[in-house]
């Protein structure tokens, strides 16, 4: 596609309640990271792919927080046992080997 | 503290005026420097890459001082559209992350 692709766009979920959030990258990006933005705050790092390898995911707030790249393409962002904390804007964003960073419109979760 | 920290504003400016916003890092090991507007429920969009030796893109003009580990953003004759929030990047070490200030909100007064 011509962008990197998010969805869903919203997201409400009832607390303890596990989610998925899916990222297509633009065709061809190796790399793909995964952001976290909270109300009023700058995005910040979660994990991060090249390819299907997942070289960096310090930036997980915990073990609840999973992220996938299986054939190194499309991604998933799973949190399970979601909790009020969780809400936030998931940005997901894709590059081709150095920089050039796009972002998706990300998705929008809220806990309640 | 954060590794990158801006001011949050907000800035309220009027029309026409010139408005400059700085930004500070800690992590002298940082590379690389961006700023990035985002509009209100967006995402986040490259403004423009941040050089030494200062580079300046129409209105905009750049500016980073790796001895005091600062950088610069300035907008002359600022628009109604510039009005957004403008997001302060460091890519840290030899990884290929963006790290984010909180951002600085500004809005342009007619």
């Amino acid at each position: 596609g011509a962008g990197v692709s998010q969805s869903p766009r919203y997201k409400v979920a009832k607390r303890g309640q596990d989610v998925a959030l899916r990222c297509d990258p633009i065709s061809g990006h190796v790399s793909l990271f995964w952001y976290q933005q909270a109300l009023g705050q700058g995005p910040e790092f979660l994990t991060y792919f090249q390819n299907e390898a997942q070289l960096d995911k310090s930036g997980l707030p915990s073990d609840r927080f999973f992220a996938e790249r299986p054939e190194g393409s499309v991604s998933t962002l799973k949190i399970q046992r979601t909790q009020q904390e969780d809400s936030a804007v998931y940005l997901c964003a894709s590059s081709p080997i150095d920089y050039g960073y796009t972002f998706g419109s990300g998705t929008r979760l809220t806990v309640v | 503290r954060k590794e990158v920290e801006q001011d949050p504003g907000p800035f309220n400016v009027p029309e026409g005026a010139t408005v400059a916003f700085n930004c500070t890092y800690s992590n002298s090991a940082s590379q690389s420097f961006f700023w990035y507007r985002q509009d209100c429920r967006k995402e986040p969009k490259l403004l423009m890459s941040v050089y030494s030796s200062g580079n300046e893109d129409g209105r905009f003009t750049a500016q980073l001082n790796r001895a005091s580990q600062y950088i610069s953003l300035l907008i002359r004759d600022s628009k109604l559209s510039d009005s957004a929030t403008y997001l302060c990047v460091a890519i840290i070490g030899g990884n290929e992350k963006l790290t984010f200030g909180t951002g600085t909100r500004l809005t342009i007064i007619p």
